[in-house]
């Protein structure tokens, strides 16, 4: 079966810090991978979506950054957080199309906060 | 334009009695349509999703949802509400021009009070 890991579970950075949030999967192979962030505990902002390694897409301009160095592997980077950061991060997977379903499968999440 | 609405923040049942969570979409062509469930701190939960046939669909926890085209609905139900279903409720739709992509509702918070 297949597994969605996030960690860390759980940060408290300062402002103007570097983030590194990591995300990995397990039972599957070239699976479509993306990062949201929930802000206030309620609606979901998809931050970047990934195909293959090394292929991002941005959704929202912003501080921050993903890269995909390994097909489960993802990962979502600030070179300098800011107040605004703050919030829930999910990491989500999905077959590619035609292959499996088209729902997406989401991590634990990690929640940031930016003092 | 392709969107997904959850007309209600917070949904108040008694334990017992049936829940209905209501959505709506926009988007032309057959929708993918999908469910979601939230606990506290936690990831999205997978509960059930509409691609094609029985217009009324089974999903875990003894949830269901209804597919309606004329009304652009996909609300969901369950006939006897439990106190830990109380969470938060995501609606989405399948995008439309990128089918990599989900596009959520705002979510709606379920309390079920015992």
């Amino acid at each position: 079966s297949q597994t969605i890991h996030q960690w860390p579970a759980t940060l408290v950075q300062p402002v103007g810090s570097p983030l590194s949030l990591e995300c990995t999967v397990e039972g599957t192979s070239n699976p479509n991978l993306y990062w949201y962030r929930q802000a206030a505990g309620r609606g979901l902002q998809l931050l970047f979506y990934s195909v293959g390694i090394g292929q991002i897409s941005s959704e929202v301009p912003q501080n921050l950054s993903a890269s995909r160095p390994q097909d489960r592997q993802f990962i979502l980077s600030s070179k300098k957080l800011l107040l605004s950061d703050s919030g829930f991060y999910l990491c989500a997977w999905k077959y590619k199309a035609g292959t499996g379903g088209n729902e997406q499968y989401f991590g634990p999440g990690t929640r940031l906060t930016v003092t | 334009a392709q969107s997904v609405a959850q007309p209600e923040d917070q949904v108040n049942v008694a334990e017992g009695n049936p829940l209905t969570v209501k959505c709506t979409y926009s988007v032309s062509g057959n929708p993918y349509l999908f469910w979601y469930v939230q606990y506290p701190n936690r990831g999205l939960q997978f509960l059930l999703k509409y691609i094609t046939g029985d217009n009324l669909v089974k999903g875990s926890y003894g949830f269901e949802a209804e597919f309606n085209k004329s009304q652009t609905s996909f609300h969901l139900k369950k006939p006897s509400a439990l106190v830990s279903d109380s969470a938060l409720y995501f609606c989405a739709v399948r995008g439309q021009y990128n089918t990599d992509k989900l596009i959520f509702g705002t979510g709606t918070r379920l309390q079920v009070f015992p």
